[in-house]
């Protein structure tokens, strides 16, 4: 099975950096998924790492160590509205295709 | 618009009582999924239709039925729940994923169910 772990809370403030820690333990490893999620809305997707190194796009850049079982998602710039939950999902390859598990989610706070 | 379109968005039912839910999607996806969220806890996957054949079954209970009709249209049919079943229910679609390179998750807003 999969463990996974990444902060409950996070508080940041409007135009600062934010970095959401995600660790995992897996076997089968097919990638490394982060989520948003604003309350009351589907879960949209913001990147996907299956190599290790950082992946940019815009504010929103994720990294991701296989060796080391870690990634996480660098907000910058923070925006009110960047203010949402955050979901680190691991892909692992399984006898019946790939099965996806979620952490329990990271609720970013962006204040004043 | 988020290519996954889920109805109803609230839905509060007795214990006796029969209901669905109803989930399309319009990005031409050929894997449907259901996914149960609940306060404090990781998204716990449900069901997975894949080519509108069931290829994962959570061990969830027999009172949530699944149907897939078509790759488009995928259904929960709810029947004698109990209280402890009240969550958010999120549908989501998706490419055929590989097990080289997985392909990510478009999720719908969601049907809040409350079970009286």
């Amino acid at each position: 099975g999969q463990n996974i772990d990444q902060p409950t809370e996070m508080t940041a403030t409007e135009g600062a950096i934010v970095q959401i820690n995600c660790t995992y333990q897996t076997s089968g490893f097919n990638g490394l998924f982060w989520y948003q999620q604003h309350a009351g809305e589907a879960p949209t997707f913001l990147s996907y790492n299956v190599l290790d190194g950082l992946e940019e796009k815009g504010r929103f850049s994720s990294f991701l160590s296989r060796s080391k079982g870690y990634s996480y998602l660098l907000l910058k710039e923070l925006q009110m509205k960047d203010s949402a939950s955050y979901l680190c999902a691991v892909s692992e390859v399984t006898g019946g295709g790939n099965k996806l598990t979620f952490g329990t989610g990271t609720q970013l706070k962006v204040e004043l | 618009e988020t290519g996954v379109t889920q109805t109803p968005r609230h839905l509060v039912m007795g214990m006796t009582n029969k209901k669905s839910l109803k989930c399309e999607q319009h990005l031409g996806h050929n894997a449907m999924y259901w996914y149960k969220q609940s306060a404090k806890k990781p998204l716990e996957l449900m069901f997975v239709y894949s080519l509108e054949e069931r290829v994962e079954n959570n061990s969830v209970p027999s009172r949530f039925s699944p149907e897939c009709p078509n790759s488009s249209h995928l259904f929960l049919h709810l029947h004698t729940l109990q209280p402890e079943d009240s969550a958010l229910y999120l549908c989501a679609s998706s490419q055929a994923r590989s097990a080289r390179r997985d392909s990510p998750l478009h999720f719908g807003n969601g049907t809040r169910l409350t079970v009286t």
